[in-house]
C-alpha cells in the first residue's frame, strides 16, 4: 500500500535557522513526488515536482531534492512568512491519478 | 481570479440532509480531482476526472458519495444522507494533463460541518 511519511511532524524555528523537512515514499514505481505549502484553511498551494532521484528544484528560500527513497525540503534563512504546513505527496502505480499526501510538517518561523 | 473556485466556501447542515459542492476549474484544465482533509491529516484523494470521464474512484468513496462533470467543465459533488463523519474539507483541483504525472492546482476548499 503507497505510504508517504514526513518528519518532524513539527518544527520551531528562529529567524534565519535553515533546517529541512523529510519525506519517505513507496520506493517502487514512483512516477513524480510533489510538494505543496497549505496555510490554515486555505487549499494547498503547488511548489515543486520532482521526477527522478538527483534531482533538485529551489524557488526562493525552499529547496527540494530526491533520493531514491525520500525527498527533503531545505529551508534557507527561513522568514516568519515561510510559516505553514508543508506536505509531500507521492504519484505511484500506472494508470492512476490518485495523489497520496503524508500529513505533512507543521512550520512554525519565529522572529 | 483564474484560479481553481469552490463553492460555497462554508457547509453547515443537520445529520440526514443532502448536500452539493460545485468546482470550477481553471480554464483549459482537462483533469479534475476532489480530495477530502480533516484536521491534522493530509488531503485524501476520492476521485478523478479527465474531461467528462469520471476514471478513478477511491474505495473509500461511500455509495452517499457521488461526482459529476457534465461536459468536461465544472464539477459538483454530492454527499447524500450526511453523518457527521463526512465533517471535513473537501478540496477541488485541476491540471492540464497529456501524459504522465503533471501538477495540480488546488482551489481553497468547503468545510463540511455536519451537525
Amino acid at each position: 500500500e503507497d505510504q508517504v511519511t514526513q518528519s518532524p511532524e513539527a518544527l520551531r524555528l528562529q529567524e534565519g535557522e535553515s533546517s529541512s523537512l523529510n519525506c519517505s515514499y513507496t520506493v517502487s514505481g514512483l512516477r513524480g513526488l510533489f510538494w505543496y505549502r497549505q496555510d490554515p484553511g486555505k487549499g494547498p498551494e503547488f511548489l515543486f515536482t520532482l521526477y527522478s532521484a538527483g534531482e533538485e528544484k529551489e524557488k526562493e528560500r525552499l529547496k527540494a531534492t530526491l533520493t531514491k527513497k525520500e525527498s527533503f525540503l531545505h529551508i534557507t534563512a527561513p522568514k516568519p512568512e515561510d510559516s505553514a504546513t508543508y506536505l509531500c505527496a507521492e504519484l505511484s502505480g500506472a494508470g492512476s491519478y490518485q495523489l497520496t499526501f503524508g500529513k505533512g510538517t507543521k512550520l512554525s518561523v519565529i522572529p | 481570479d483564474t484560479g481553481v473556485s469552490q463553492n460555497p466556501r462554508h457547509k453547515i447542515t443537520k445529520r440526514g440532509q443532502n448536500v452539493t459542492f460545485r468546482c470550477d476549474p481553471i480554464s483549459e484544465h482537462n483533469r479534475l480531482y476532489w480530495y477530502r482533509q480533516t484536521l491534522g491529516q493530509g488531503p485524501e484523494f476520492l476521485t478523478y476526472f479527465q474531461n467528462e470521464a469520471q476514471l478513478e474512484k477511491s474505495r473509500l468513496l461511500s455509495d452517499r458519495f457521488s461526482a459529476e462533470r457534465p461536459k468536461g467543465s465544472f464539477s459538483t459533488l454530492e454527499i447524500q444522507r450526511t453523518e457527521q463523519g463526512d465533517s471535513a474539507m473537501y478540496l477541488c483541483a485541476s491540471s492540464l494533463g497529456q501524459g504522465d504525472a503533471t501538477e495540480a492546482f488546488f482551489g481553497q476548499g468547503t468545510r463540511l460541518t455536519v451537525v
